[in-house]
């Protein structure tokens, strides 16, 4: 079945440093792909998407690009704040109908002043 | 982007008593809805699919007498914690996709509820 491998946390930072967590995926079809960040104590928000190969999602500083050939969308960063500390998730969408996303199993990232 | 309204956004209860969390998709209709569980810093684990006018999908796993969910509108689906234990304290998170013209698009989340029985 369809899934989503992402690197293990957590990860910590300095303030302004550059950040990668990368993410793999294995599914059947051409799916979407999104991050999502989860601050602490509240649910899931999107990040960014992509839904087709060679499409870059971007907000907030944040980019991901989506990799047929090596099957990645990895999240990138220039310059991590410390407001960007939380738990970050990579998800795919299955082309199979209204089913749930497929989520890695997430990374928690510090980052410090 | 819509909007997927959960409450309430914390609880705390007497072991054995019964506790309801709503989830509401505010600005599209939801046939489905999916609820969560998450375990202190741990991925999302998905409990069941909520599917509007019919019985839920469970995960396996999942024991359907203890989460009773409901969906009986295309806007509402609601959890119910019965006879609720101390090992059921968690945070719960429901989501919708709003999937009118894709099945291509992202899911919209709840804010979460964190259930805490004591």
């Amino acid at each position: 079945g369809d899934s989503v491998t992402q690197m293990e946390g957590p990860v910590t930072l300095s303030e302004e440093a550059f950040l990668t967590i990368n993410c793999t995926y294995t599914a059947t079809g051409y799916p979407s792909l999104f991050w999502y960040v989860q601050y602490p104590g509240e649910g899931l928000q999107l990040l960014l998407k992509a839904t087709k190969a060679d499409d870059k999602g971007s907000n907030k500083g944040f980019e991901a690009t989506y990799r047929k050939e090596t099957t990645s969308f990895h999240l990138e960063k220039g310059s991590v704040q410390v407001s960007d500390s939380a738990v970050y998730f990579c998800a795919l969408s299955p082309n199979s109908g209204n089913t749930p996303l497929v989520f890695g199993k997430g990374t928690r990232l510090s980052v410090i002043a | 982007g819509a909007v997927v309204s959960q409450h309430p956004s914390w609880v705390i209860c007497k072991s054995g008593t019964s506790v309801k969390i709503e989830c509401r998709s505010l600005d599209f209709q939801a046939t489905t809805m999916f609820w969560y569980r998450q375990f202190p810093k741990q991925s999302l684990m998905l409990m069941a699919t909520s599917n509007e006018g019919s019985k839920a999908t469970y995960e396996q796993g999942v024991e359907k007498d203890k989460f009773l969910i409901n969906h009986a509108s295309l806007t509402l689906s609601t959890l119910t914690v019965t006879s609720a234990h101390p090992e059921d304290s968690s945070f719960y998170i429901c989501s919708a996709r709003d999937v009118g013209f894709s099945m291509n698009t992202e899911a919209f989340f709840g804010q979460g509820t964190r259930l805490t029985v004591v």
